[in-house]
């Protein structure tokens, strides 16, 4: 059975940072893609950042480039997204989720929450 | 920059069909990719690369695409349909979601 595991939301300043982690298990982790969606109270789905299984090629909405940094330990399964200079704006739900090139997101986790306060 | 189209809202009643649509661009040029969200859970997938229906998804969901239309649709809409719908395709490494449908079932 697929499942994630999620850490490392909660509640940070204004210019705070936050590191995600999220511990995928039931799947082959290194085969797949994987990318951070989140969703802002009572909003729609935003891709936020993806990488590619060997973390060779990785890519960042407009929104958080420059701040925001995917990351991934195949060995360990585990997903990483690094957030600095945080804004009101990056308040949010963040789900991790796992897909193959070009396929829809076959996997998805529950999400952490990402409260930034100003 | 890449955006999908969605209706805000779908209502339908109970055992009738429902469509929504998603059009833009660059739905001619890619897959397009079908989920579904009911409040306080994660989206799942409904509808893979355009018509393909992934395991466990009921045979009412199915599918469609033209030229620059997408389409979703719920044959026999029931109660457990009421969800918030996303189409999705990729650029590259980049997600595209379009704007979501609520779908009510009366």
């Amino acid at each position: 059975e697929v499942s994630f595991l999620a850490s490392g939301g909660g509640l940070v300043q204004r210019g705070g940072s936050l590191r995600l982690s999220c511990a995928a298990s039931g799947f082959s982790f290194s085969t797949h893609a994987m990318s951070w969606v989140r969703q802002a109270p009572g909003k729609g789905l935003e891709w936020v950042s993806s990488i590619s299984g060997s973390a060779t090629t990785s890519d960042y909405a407009d929104s958080v480039m420059g701040r925001f940094t995917i990351s991934r330990d195949n060995a360990k399964s585990i997903l990483y997204l690094q957030m600095n200079s945080l804004t009101a704006e990056d308040t949010a739900i963040y789900h991790c989720a796992a897909f193959y090139r070009g396929s829809g997101i076959d996997y998805w986790g529950q999400g952490t929450l990402v409260t930034v306060s100003s | 920059s890449y955006e999908l189209t969605q209706p805000l809202s779908v209502s339908v009643a109970l055992g009738q069909p429902a469509t929504i649509t998603c059009g833009g661009d660059s739905v001619g040029l890619q897959s397009v990719h079908w989920y579904q969200q009911r409040p306080g859970q994660a989206p799942v997938l409904v509808i893979n690369r355009n018509s393909n229906r992934p395991s466990g998804i009921p045979e009412r969901f199915s599918g469609s695409k033209s030229s620059d239309t997408a389409t979703l649709t719920i044959s026999s809409a029931q109660i457990g349909d009421e969800a918030d719908y996303y189409c999705q395709v990729w650029v590259n490494y980049r997600a595209v979601f379009g704007t979501g449908t609520k779908v009510t079932v009366l």
